[in-house]
């Protein structure tokens, strides 16, 4: 079993719709982190968790909520998605020393 | 702010060639490591090496090298004897040790090994 595992892989959703993508680790970490890749814009950091009542917002939050359910458990939701959060979301967690992040598989949204 | 640059968005080379690609980031940290990431058409994230910032030694892992310039704050990846399999998306990324640990992002560099 993979050490991150997000779901859904895929997902094709309507405008206004609300959407969840979730997170588990096996990892045993603390920090937890969504981020959203674009063609040319890399990765960009949504929101990040150091710990179950630690919730900080990245540089692209707008839109977007997250929830720290457990300390293996991170959860990314659309509100009411719009076709420019059409992207590939990735979850990804480090230890204390942020010596290595380890990424789920990904999920490609795609909001119609 | 903390900021990581790549310059090249695509790179092509032939097989068995050397080729290196560039990264340069900006910090006013002293303390972190810098990481090269690659991600295969399957869309996983895979470690390629990793560099800590108070080494002034270059990493190596096998194929893979570093030229770690912590002064002019460059980091970039070299290939040697590339493969098909080294087909990819690369990304640079760095993280700071103390304080909000972030991992920060470059734009990628889309590189092909032609046979």
């Amino acid at each position: 079993d993979a050490d991150v595992t997000q779901t859904p892989r895929n997902r094709i959703t309507k405008t206004g719709k609300r959407i969840m993508l979730e997170c588990s680790q096996t990892k045993g970490h603390d920090r937890m982190y969504w981020y959203r890749q674009d063609p040319g814009l890399g990765l960009r950091l949504i929101y990040y968790s150091f710990d179950v009542k630690d919730i900080n917002k990245g540089e692209i939050s707008d839109g977007y909520s997250v929830s720290r359910q457990a300390q293996a458990k991170f959860s990314l939701s659309l509100e009411s998605a719009i076709p420019n959060q059409t992207a590939l979301y990735f979850c990804a967690t480090s230890d204390f020393y942020g010596t290595e992040a380890f990424f789920g598989q990904g999920t490609r949204l795609t909001v119609v | 702010a903390q900021t990581v640059t790549q310059s090249q968005p695509e790179m092509s080379v032939q097989e068995a060639e050397t080729v290196t690609l560039s990264c340069t980031y900006d910090t006013s940290e002293s303390n972190y490591y810098l990481f090269w990431y690659k991600q295969p058409p399957s869309r996983q994230m895979i470690l390629v090496i990793r560099q800590e910032a108070y080494k002034q030694q270059n990493a190596t892992e096998n194929r893979f090298s570093v030229n770690f310039q912590k002064a002019a704050k460059s980091f970039s990846l070299k290939i040697s004897d590339s493969q098909l399999g080294d087909t990819a998306m690369y990304f640079c990324a760095f993280i700071v040790i103390q304080g909000a640990q972030k991992l920060v992002f470059g734009q990628g560099t889309r590189l092909t090994i032609n046979p």
